[in-house]
């Protein structure tokens, strides 16, 4: 059974820092792995997807990185800017098509 | 091009009622997937639909039903109403390649937020 966990539940960073968001899964046989992003009260915006055969993905400021071997991916957000503040979820997907999302990482850039 | 749309935006019921959310894909996307968000929680899978059939589902009691449609747009229905089940319930569509492996690359909607007193 999948279970997707997210460190930090909770940060708290100066504007213009570099920081890492982390995400780990039990089950290896991934079929991809999903970041999300979460405004308070909103819907999901699909950030970065990276499939079991890749390794990392990159989308402006934003990269994810997928480690199979270890369960683990990483969300990097590069000169964090106060209009990144949201929740960021990760999401792993099995080949049955079913999401399996960790619980987020609420995150405040301060001005 | 619309994204995902949901309805009703918020709703309030009472324990014992019945709701209905409703559901229309992306143009384009064939599936849907309904999940429960609790505060503080992430999205938990409730069911998937494909060719108007439950194609999987999370482990939510059968008071929580579905339906899809042939334009394949879908229905969330919930009995006896618990003040459990107060939550976002959001919606997302995805397009299922002939293999039956999903696209995997969700589009959700902005959710219908239910409160149950």
């Amino acid at each position: 059974k999948q279970e997707v966990t997210q460190i930090p539940a909770a940060l708290s960073v100066p504007e213009g820092e570099n920081l890492v968001l982390n995400c780990s899964f039990t089950d290896s046989a991934i079929y991809n792995l999903q970041w999300f992003r979460q405004d308070p009260g909103k819907g999901l915006t699909s950030l970065l997807l990276i499939q079991s055969s890749q390794r990392e993905q990159t989308s402006g400021r934003l990269n994810a990185s997928l480690d199979k071997s270890s369960g683990r991916s990483t969300l990097y957000i590069a000169a964090s800017q106060p209009g990144d503040s949201a929740t960021y979820l990760c999401a792993g997907g099995n080949r049955d098509d079913k999401i399996i999302f960790g619980k987020g990482t609420r995150l405040h850039i301060l001005p | 091009d619309a994204g995902v749309t949901q309805s009703p935006t918020h709703l309030i019921k009472t324990r014992g009622q019945q709701v209905t959310l409703r559901c229309s894909p992306k143009s384009g996307h064939d599936t849907v997937s309904w999940y429960q968000q609790a505060l503080g929680q992430g999205p938990q899978f409730i069911f998937q639909y494909y060719e108007e059939e439950e194609r999987q589902r999370g482990n939510f009691p059968d008071r929580f039903s579905g339906h899809q449609f042939p334009n394949y747009s879908s229905e969330l229905n919930v009995n006896a109403l618990l003040l459990g089940d107060s939550a976002l319930y959001l919606c997302a569509s995805s397009l299922t390649f002939w293999t039956g492996a999903g696209a995997n690359v969700l589009t959700f909607g902005a959710g219908s937020r239910l409160t149950v007193l």
